[in-house]
Protein backbone atom coordinates (compact mmCIF):
# COMPACT_ATOMS: atom_id res chain seq x y z
CA UNK A 1 0.00 0.00 0.00
CA UNK A 2 0.94 3.85 -0.40
CA UNK A 3 3.73 5.42 2.19
CA UNK A 4 3.84 8.71 2.28
CA UNK A 5 6.98 10.30 4.05
CA UNK A 6 6.83 13.89 5.59
CA UNK A 7 9.98 16.56 6.75
CA UNK A 8 10.46 17.97 8.02
CA UNK A 9 8.56 17.09 11.35
CA UNK A 10 8.76 20.64 13.00
CA UNK A 11 9.46 23.74 10.89
CA UNK A 12 10.66 27.80 12.89
CA UNK A 13 10.96 30.67 10.56
CA UNK A 14 10.91 34.48 10.68
CA UNK A 15 7.82 36.82 9.39
CA UNK A 16 8.45 37.32 5.77
CA UNK A 17 10.54 34.34 5.15
CA UNK A 18 9.53 31.24 2.89
CA UNK A 19 8.65 27.58 4.25
CA UNK A 20 9.29 24.08 2.36
CA UNK A 21 7.80 21.24 3.36
CA UNK A 22 8.72 18.07 1.77
CA UNK A 23 6.83 14.87 0.97
CA UNK A 24 7.55 11.29 -0.54
CA UNK A 25 5.23 8.59 -1.69
CA UNK A 26 5.64 5.15 -2.72
CA UNK A 27 2.60 3.97 -5.09
CA UNK A 28 3.36 5.16 -8.53
CA UNK A 29 -0.30 4.65 -8.92
CA UNK A 30 -1.04 7.75 -6.48
CA UNK A 31 -2.47 10.89 -8.91
CA UNK A 32 -4.00 13.00 -6.27
CA UNK A 33 -1.56 15.24 -4.02
CA UNK A 34 -3.46 17.44 -1.16
CA UNK A 35 -2.11 20.01 1.65
CA UNK A 36 -4.33 20.09 4.58
CA UNK A 37 -3.46 22.99 7.35
CA UNK A 38 -4.94 22.14 10.65
CA UNK A 39 -4.96 25.31 13.28
CA UNK A 40 -5.19 24.06 16.83
CA UNK A 41 -8.98 22.63 18.23
CA UNK A 42 -10.19 23.00 14.49
CA UNK A 43 -10.33 20.23 11.91
CA UNK A 44 -7.84 20.21 8.46
CA UNK A 45 -8.48 22.47 6.24
CA UNK A 46 -7.24 21.78 2.65
CA UNK A 47 -5.16 24.62 1.07
CA UNK A 48 -4.10 23.32 -2.17
CA UNK A 49 -3.53 20.53 -3.73
CA UNK A 50 -2.54 19.20 -7.16
CA UNK A 51 -2.91 15.90 -9.84
CA UNK A 52 -0.12 13.98 -11.44
CA UNK A 53 -0.97 15.49 -14.75
CA UNK A 54 0.61 18.83 -13.60
CA UNK A 55 4.11 19.92 -12.27
CA UNK A 56 3.25 23.25 -9.97
CA UNK A 57 0.17 24.78 -8.90
CA UNK A 58 -0.18 28.01 -7.30
CA UNK A 59 -2.45 30.00 -5.43
CA UNK A 60 -1.16 33.58 -4.16
CA UNK A 61 1.86 32.68 -1.08
CA UNK A 62 1.29 28.88 -1.67
CA UNK A 63 2.70 26.92 -4.02
CA UNK A 64 3.35 23.04 -4.91
CA UNK A 65 5.39 21.24 -6.97
CA UNK A 66 5.20 17.55 -8.04
CA UNK A 67 7.95 15.45 -9.16
CA UNK A 68 6.11 11.99 -10.47
CA UNK A 69 9.52 10.56 -11.49
CA UNK A 70 11.35 11.09 -8.30
CA UNK A 71 7.73 10.37 -6.01
CA UNK A 72 7.97 13.48 -4.53
CA UNK A 73 6.12 16.77 -3.94
CA UNK A 74 6.77 20.00 -2.05
CA UNK A 75 4.98 22.71 0.02
CA UNK A 76 5.92 26.42 -0.10
CA UNK A 77 4.99 29.43 1.70
CA UNK A 78 6.06 33.11 0.82
CA UNK A 79 6.15 35.56 2.72
CA UNK A 80 4.94 34.06 6.16
CA UNK A 81 2.96 35.29 8.51
CA UNK A 82 1.94 34.71 12.04
CA UNK A 83 -0.87 33.09 10.80
CA UNK A 84 0.38 30.79 8.76
CA UNK A 85 1.46 29.08 12.37
CA UNK A 86 0.25 25.57 12.50
CA UNK A 87 0.42 21.59 11.56
CA UNK A 88 0.35 20.65 7.58
CA UNK A 89 0.01 17.69 6.56
CA UNK A 90 0.41 16.11 2.84
CA UNK A 91 -1.56 13.01 1.89
CA UNK A 92 -1.78 10.81 -1.40
CA UNK A 93 -4.52 8.86 -3.16
CA UNK A 94 -4.23 5.27 -2.30
CA UNK A 95 -3.60 3.56 -6.15
CA UNK A 96 -5.21 0.89 -4.77
CA UNK A 97 -8.84 0.09 -5.47
CA UNK A 98 -10.02 1.92 -2.19
CA UNK A 99 -8.67 5.42 -3.51
CA UNK A 100 -8.82 7.14 -0.23
CA UNK A 101 -5.67 9.22 0.82
CA UNK A 102 -2.80 8.39 2.56
CA UNK A 103 -1.58 11.19 5.26
CA UNK A 104 2.46 12.31 6.08
CA UNK A 105 2.93 12.79 9.92
CA UNK A 106 2.77 16.25 9.85
CA UNK A 107 4.94 19.42 9.91
CA UNK A 108 4.25 21.95 12.82
CA UNK A 109 5.11 25.74 11.55
CA UNK A 110 6.01 28.19 13.92
CA UNK A 111 6.21 31.63 12.16
CA UNK A 112 8.03 34.43 15.05
CA UNK A 113 7.03 37.92 14.70
CA UNK B 1 -16.14 28.25 7.79
CA UNK B 2 -16.49 24.85 7.38
CA UNK B 3 -19.55 22.98 5.84
CA UNK B 4 -19.19 19.91 7.97
CA UNK B 5 -21.37 20.56 10.77
CA UNK B 6 -20.11 17.52 13.95
CA UNK B 7 -21.88 17.50 17.26
CA UNK B 8 -20.79 17.50 20.00
CA UNK B 9 -17.59 19.19 20.19
CA UNK B 10 -16.30 17.94 22.91
CA UNK B 11 -17.80 14.66 25.09
CA UNK B 12 -17.39 12.95 27.82
CA UNK B 13 -18.04 9.65 28.81
CA UNK B 14 -17.63 6.43 31.16
CA UNK B 15 -16.40 3.05 29.43
CA UNK B 16 -20.50 1.55 30.20
CA UNK B 17 -22.01 4.56 28.63
CA UNK B 18 -23.74 4.79 25.47
CA UNK B 19 -23.48 7.73 23.38
CA UNK B 20 -23.29 9.22 19.77
CA UNK B 21 -21.16 11.36 17.70
CA UNK B 22 -23.20 13.12 14.74
CA UNK B 23 -21.93 14.78 11.33
CA UNK B 24 -23.97 16.70 8.87
CA UNK B 25 -23.56 17.76 5.52
CA UNK B 26 -25.31 20.32 2.79
CA UNK B 27 -23.53 19.94 -0.12
CA UNK B 28 -24.78 17.51 -2.21
CA UNK B 29 -21.21 14.96 -1.69
CA UNK B 30 -21.81 11.44 -1.44
CA UNK B 31 -19.02 10.31 0.18
CA UNK B 32 -18.59 10.45 4.01
CA UNK B 33 -16.16 9.42 6.26
CA UNK B 34 -14.96 8.93 9.62
CA UNK B 35 -11.54 9.36 11.31
CA UNK B 36 -9.48 9.49 14.62
CA UNK B 37 -6.80 11.66 15.29
CA UNK B 38 -4.84 11.39 18.05
CA UNK B 39 -3.00 13.85 19.52
CA UNK B 40 0.47 15.21 16.98
CA UNK B 41 -0.59 12.62 14.62
CA UNK B 42 -2.47 12.57 11.38
CA UNK B 43 -5.82 11.63 10.84
CA UNK B 44 -6.36 8.14 10.40
CA UNK B 45 -9.24 6.26 8.34
CA UNK B 46 -11.95 4.62 10.21
CA UNK B 47 -14.82 4.13 7.67
CA UNK B 48 -16.35 5.20 4.63
CA UNK B 49 -19.90 5.54 3.37
CA UNK B 50 -20.45 5.64 0.04
CA UNK B 51 -24.23 6.28 -1.71
CA UNK B 52 -25.70 5.37 1.88
CA UNK B 53 -24.01 2.19 2.08
CA UNK B 54 -20.39 1.33 3.89
CA UNK B 55 -17.57 0.93 1.45
CA UNK B 56 -14.64 0.75 3.65
CA UNK B 57 -13.98 -0.68 7.14
CA UNK B 58 -10.56 0.08 8.34
CA UNK B 59 -10.92 -3.47 11.04
CA UNK B 60 -12.61 -0.81 13.45
CA UNK B 61 -13.18 -2.15 17.20
CA UNK B 62 -17.17 -3.43 17.30
CA UNK B 63 -17.21 -0.93 20.31
CA UNK B 64 -17.73 1.95 17.69
CA UNK B 65 -21.10 1.62 14.66
CA UNK B 66 -21.36 3.90 11.84
CA UNK B 67 -24.90 4.57 10.92
CA UNK B 68 -25.72 6.83 7.40
CA UNK B 69 -29.47 7.79 7.91
CA UNK B 70 -29.41 9.59 4.59
CA UNK B 71 -27.10 10.77 2.13
CA UNK B 72 -26.46 14.11 4.24
CA UNK B 73 -26.25 12.66 7.94
CA UNK B 74 -23.58 10.41 9.38
CA UNK B 75 -23.72 8.85 12.94
CA UNK B 76 -20.98 7.31 15.09
CA UNK B 77 -22.58 5.36 17.90
CA UNK B 78 -19.92 4.18 21.00
CA UNK B 79 -20.32 1.67 23.14
CA UNK B 80 -18.38 -0.11 25.79
CA UNK B 81 -15.29 2.18 24.95
CA UNK B 82 -11.61 2.19 26.51
CA UNK B 83 -9.45 5.14 27.71
CA UNK B 84 -7.52 4.90 24.72
CA UNK B 85 -10.01 5.48 22.06
CA UNK B 86 -9.70 9.14 23.80
CA UNK B 87 -9.20 11.30 20.72
CA UNK B 88 -10.73 13.88 17.52
CA UNK B 89 -12.80 12.12 15.81
CA UNK B 90 -13.25 13.52 12.23
CA UNK B 91 -16.06 13.91 9.90
CA UNK B 92 -15.23 14.27 6.76
CA UNK B 93 -17.36 14.32 3.36
CA UNK B 94 -16.41 14.17 -0.65
CA UNK B 95 -18.38 14.29 -3.99
CA UNK B 96 -16.53 11.59 -5.86
CA UNK B 97 -18.79 8.85 -4.31
CA UNK B 98 -16.02 7.26 -1.72
CA UNK B 99 -12.52 7.04 -4.18
CA UNK B 100 -10.94 9.85 -1.93
CA UNK B 101 -9.33 11.31 -5.58
CA UNK B 102 -11.42 14.68 -5.16
CA UNK B 103 -11.56 16.91 -2.00
CA UNK B 104 -11.75 16.10 1.23
CA UNK B 105 -13.90 18.43 3.68
CA UNK B 106 -13.48 17.46 6.99
CA UNK B 107 -15.72 19.26 9.95
CA UNK B 108 -14.29 20.30 13.09
CA UNK B 109 -14.10 17.29 14.74
CA UNK B 110 -15.61 15.96 18.25
CA UNK B 111 -12.76 15.44 21.25
CA UNK B 112 -13.39 12.43 23.01
CA UNK B 113 -12.86 11.98 26.27
CA UNK B 114 -13.01 8.37 27.95
CA UNK B 115 -13.17 8.16 31.58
Amino acid sequence: GENVEQHPSTLSVQEGDSAVIKCTYSDSASNYFPWYKQELGKGPQLIIDIRSNVGEKKDQRIAVTLNKTAKHFSLHITETQPEDSAVYFCAASDGGSQGNLIFGKGTKLSVKP
Amino acid sequence: DTEVTQTPKHLVMGMTNKKSLKCEQHMGHRAMYWYKQKAKKPPELMFVYSYEKLSINESVPSRFSPECPNSSLLNLHLHALQPEDSALYLCASNIDGGLGTGELFFGEGSRLTVL
